[in-house]
């Protein structure tokens, strides 16, 4: 089974709208991180926000937030007022704190394109 | 602060060739990692070294694939001898302290390419 889904392939937003990326997760593991990167056309891997399974409030960083709802289990990345720049793929990865379990487990990823 | 270092950039070389692969960390980072990336198979760990130890290997494909980390600030990615399937963007990530919680910090990535 699919440990870290992402169910868009691709999204197109038109600028300035905001973004959610959907991301769910499997996990058996009471403590575990959930992590959101974004690759843009240039190839970098560039980290955006973290969300550790404890913490009690959703993770912001600038326009970045992520809507953590643990029941559910997902992790959706919500991108305000989105921007051209922002066009780009986004993974969702996930490390369980399982003994000696280092792993980051990935998404497939999912293509934003930004629409001016 | 710079962030990881890879060198080079790109590489394009013939096949049987030997390709080394630079990886530079974040200063005070102790968890360094080796990603290949391919259309196909995503994002692959290939090692992983904490403290200049290699911890897990597994994911290295093959006998051909070596990787070294002889000091805290620099490590290689050696494959001897080169194969087309080889061709991939190579990553190298690093991280500090606690392991499950730290995010990986990636270099700019080294796009292969065996002819």
């Amino acid at each position: 089974a699919q440990k870290i889904t992402q169910t868009q392939p691709g999204m197109f937003v038109q600028e300035k709208e905001a973004v959610t990326l959907d991301c769910t997760y499997d996990t058996s593991d009471p403590s575990y991180g959930l992590f959101w990167y974004k690759q843009p056309s240039s190839g970098e891997m560039i980290f955006l926000i973290y969300q550790g399974s404890y913490d009690q409030q959703n993770a912001t960083e600038g326009r970045y937030s992520l809507n953590f709802q643990k029941a559910r289990k997902s992790a959706n990345l919500v991108i305000s007022a989105s921007q051209l720049g922002d066009s780009a793929m986004y993974f969702c990865a996930m490390r369980e704190a399982m003994d000696s379990n280092y792993q980051l487990i990935w998404g497939a990823g999912t293509k934003l394109i930004i629409k001016p | 602060d710079a962030g990881v270092i890879q060198s080079p950039r790109h590489e394009v070389t013939e096949m049987g060739q030997e390709v080394t692969l630079r990886c530079k960390p974040i200063s005070g980072h102790n968890s360094l990692f080796w990603y290949r990336q391919t259309m196909m198979r995503g994002l692959e760990l290939l090692i992983y070294f904490n403290n200049n130890v290699p911890i897990d290997d597994s994911g290295m494909p093959e006998d051909r694939f070596s990787a070294k980390m002889p000091n805290a600030s620099f490590s290689t990615l050696k494959i001897q001898p080169s194969e087309p399937r080889d061709s991939a963007v190579y990553f190298c990530a690093s991280s500090s302290g606690d392991i499950h919680n730290s995010p990986l910090h990636f270099g700019n990535g080294t796009r292969l390419t065996v002819t």
